[in-house]
């Protein structure tokens, strides 16, 4: 199966700082990518739809100027988390569904961001 | 209601077990269904798809659509301890980059 890559693994920073996660697709090319965020024990909530060239759809209650979305590439989507606080330490994953088959989503390994 | 529900267990069975996992929905529009398997801290593991109704096999593993009940499940055969994880159900609509709605998961325990 494709396979998608996620940067870094797990990051900790202090609050008030931005961290940036990266989402690629090593083997396909990727026009849709989904980000999702899971808590401790809880389902993958979805927090935004990534499209290439434009921009990002956004769940309700999901904050726009908070998590901020790139999908710069084909192979690339970044997710910025914009003055984070400890309520937003948390279990980041991304999907990307493949061209030639778009309902089968290939999953990234997850980024755990800890805020202190 | 929530638009996919699974009740999150745990659940322990011994090795060897058929294992049964359920979930309902509310959204008849969904169309393709998908079962994911999760390990603690990694990104979830597609295991099995199905569009619309209907039964579908793969090795150890049986996924079955009931769209008249809104009720999907997944049955695993001859357990192993190697099977223990977070097993998520999800569904959508099956149109080309639809999100994907994911079930809370059930959280299996397969005891040696």
């Amino acid at each position: 199966g494709a396979v998608v890559s996620q940067h870094p693994s797990w990051v900790i920073c202090k609050s008030g700082t931005s961290v940036k996660i990266e989402c690629r697709s090593l083997d396909f090319q990727a026009t849709t990518m989904f980000w999702y965020r899971q808590f401790p024990k809880q389902s993958l909530m979805l927090m935004a739809t990534s499209n290439e060239g434009s921009k990002a759809t956004y769940e309700q209650g999901v904050e726009k100027d908070k998590f901020l979305i790139n999908h710069a590439s084909l192979t690339l989507s970044t997710l910025t988390v914009t003055s984070a606080h400890p309520e937003d330490s948390s279990f980041y994953i991304c999907s990307a569904p493949e061209v030639m088959a778009p309902n089968e989503q290939f999953f990234g390994p997850g980024t755990r961001l800890t805020v202190l | 209601q929530k638009e996919v529900e699974q009740d999150p267990g745990p659940l322990s069975v011994p090795e060897g077990a058929i294992v049964s996992l359920n979930c309902t929905y509310s959204n008849s529009a969904f169309q393709y269904f998908m079962w994911y398997r999760q390990y603690s801290r990694k990104g979830p593991e597609l295991l099995m798809y199905t569009y619309s109704s209907g039964n579908k096999e793969d090795g150890r593993f049986t996924a079955q659509v009931d769209k008249s009940s809104k009720y999907i499940s997944l049955f695993i055969r001859d357990s192993q301890p190697s099977d223990s994880a977070t097993y998520l159900c999800a569904m959508n609509r099956g149109t080309s980059y639809d999100k994907v709605i994911f079930g809370p998961g059930t959280s299996l325990s397969v005891i040696p």
